[in-house]
């Protein structure tokens, strides 16, 4: 099972929004409304934002949010933070009952 | 709760297990997942394990080394990865599932670390 495809970096200015991709196949994103988005701050274990694609776990922010269009699942931040600077992660259930990760996004708050 | 076993250092070839605590609900209720962090790398699924039935999935990476074992008398999930080598060292973490296979993990342990080095 090959990981998720994410960009490396992205960057924005506070108060912006920016959009991180996850490219999967129809095996993993394409095939099951399974994709959860982590998010990571250094020494801290990855913590989740986004889960089925679009849902919230309470007391994460409004300014995240979560889609999909086939065999690509996306994460939006809107109002950037400062605090928002850290790696982001997708991660899908796959056809096999397995799970495979996006190899994780660099977010930079200019 | 997950309460994950202290950090571990291995010679190459050794085997390392490492243990994860649950508490605050019903241990056979839900799956429990197994994700490493190798340093600087994003994270990688391991495999995962139903507690009340013992049956197993692990990443086609890891079949036929690693262990996964839940002893229910203690609430403990055990993980155990053998034939160990540089490229295993790595953060080592529990996650907690849900009630069924495609259910996401939110609860994650603290993390192991586990140091291959000769």
């Amino acid at each position: 099972q090959s990981a998720l495809t994410q960009p490396a970096s992205v960057s924005g200015s506070p108060g912006q929004s920016i959009t991180i991709s996850c490219t999967g196949t129809s095996s993993d994103v394409g095939g099951h409304d399974s994709v959860s988005w982590y998010q990571q701050y250094p020494d801290s274990a990855p913590q989740v934002i986004v889960y089925d694609v679009y849902k919230r776990p309470s007391g994460v922010s409004n300014r995240f949010s979560g889609s999909k269009s086939g065999n690509t699942a996306s994460l939006t931040i809107s109002g950037l933070l400062p605090d928002d600077e850290c790696h982001y992660y997708c991660c899908s259930y796959t056809s096999t009952s397995t799970w495979v990760f996006g190899g994780g996004t660099k977010l930079t708050v200019l | 709760q997950l309460v994950q076993s202290g950090a571990e250092v291995k010679k190459p070839g050794a085997a390392v297990k490492v243990s994860c605590e649950v508490s605050g609900y019903k241990f056979t209720d839900y799956f429990m997942h197994w994700v490493r962090q190798s340093p600087g790398k994003g994270p990688e699924w391991m495999g995962l394990i139903d507690p009340e039935e013992g049956e197993t999935i692990f990443a086609e990476k890891f079949q036929g080394r690693v262990t996964l074992i839940a002893d229910t008398s203690a609430d403990t999930v055990h993980m155990e990865l053998n034939s160990l080598a540089g490229e295993d060292t790595a953060m080592y973490y529990c996650a907690l599932g849900g009630a069924t296979l495609m259910d996401g993990f939110d609860i994650w342990g603290q993390g192991t670390m586990v140091t291959v080095s000769s």
